[in-house]
C-alpha cells in the first residue's frame, strides 16, 4: 500500500541553522505532495505543495522539490527562525481524480532554541 | 469563511459509553474527511465523503465506528461502546473536488475513554 517516510525527529537546531526533513513516499499513480505543519495548540496547516515532477513548492522561506525518480519531497529552510519550532508532516496526495486523500508521515518535531 | 469547525474539543467518556462528534466543513467544499490522531503519530485515515454519499472506509474503521453526512454538509462520528484504545484526536477535514485542492483542518475533538 502507499505509505510515507519522514525523517525522524526531535530535530533540534540553532536560530539561522539550515534545516532539511527528508521525506520519500510510495505510492501508485501520480499523486501531488504536500507538507503539513501543526504548530503547538493549533490544528494542521498547508505548509507548501508541488503537483508535478520537479515542481518547487515554497512559502515562509521552506521549500521542497517534487523529485519522481528518487520519490522524495525534501523540506528545506536556510535560516530557522524560533516560531518555526512545530511537527512537521509530508503527506502524498490524490486529487481530483481519485479521493483526493492525504498519506500521512509520522511527523518531524523540530526544535529551534534561540 | 470560519473554516472548518469540530465539536466537542475534548471527551471524556467512560469505556463502554457512545460518543458523537460533529463536524461543519467549509461551506462550498463537497469532500469531507475524517482522520484519527494518536500521540507522535501523523493522522491515519478513517473515512471519506463526497457530498452525502460515503465512498471509502479505512480498514481501521471497526464496526463500532459509523459515520453520517446527511445532505452533504456536517458530518458525525459516532463510536459505539468505546475501549480505552479509541483514546486519539479525531480530526476533520474539506476539500472542493478539483485539481489538487489541499485539505483543510479542523482543529480536533480530541477524545479520552477512562
Amino acid at each position: 500500500g502507499d505509505s510515507v517516510t519522514q525523517m525522524e525527529g526531535p530535530v533540534t537546531l540553532s536560530e539561522e541553522a539550515f534545516l532539511t526533513i527528508n521525506c520519500t513516499y510510495t505510492a501508485t499513480g501520480y499523486p501531488s505532495l504536500f507538507w503539513y505543519v501543526q504548530y503547538p495548540g493549533e490544528g494542521l496547516q498547508l505548509l507548501l505543495k508541488a503537483t508535478k515532477a520537479d515542481d518547487k513548492g515554497s512559502n515562509k522561506g521552506f521549500e521542497a522539490t517534487y523529485r519522481k525518480e528518487t520519490t522524495s519531497f525534501h523540506l528545506e529552510k536556510g535560516s530557522v527562525q524560533v516560531s518555526d519550532s512545530a511537527v512537521y508532516f509530508c503527506a502524498p496526495g490524490y486529487g481530483s481524480s481519485n479521493t483526493g486523500k492525504l498519506i500521512f508521515g509520522q511527523g518531524t518535531t523540530l526544535q529551534v532554541k534561540p | 469563511d470560519t473554516g472548518v469547525s469540530q465539536d466537542p474539543r475534548h471527551k471524556i467518556t467512560k469505556r463502554g459509553q457512545n460518543v458523537t462528534f460533529r463536524c461543519d466543513p467549509i461551506s462550498e467544499h463537497n469532500r469531507l474527511y475524517w482522520y484519527r490522531q494518536t500521540l507522535g503519530q501523523g493522522p491515519e485515515f478513517l473515512t471519506y465523503f463526497q457530498n452525502e454519499a460515503q465512498l471509502e472506509k479505512s480498514r481501521l474503521l471497526s464496526d463500532r465506528f459509523s459515520a453520517e453526512r446527511p445532505k452533504g454538509s456536517f458530518s458525525t462520528l459516532e463510536i459505539q461502546r468505546t475501549e480505552q484504545g479509541d483514546s486519539a484526536m479525531y480530526l476533520c477535514a474539506s476539500s472542493l473536488q478539483g485539481g489538487t485542492a489541499e485539505l483543510f483542518f479542523g482543529e480536533g475533538s480530541r477524545l479520552t475513554v477512562l
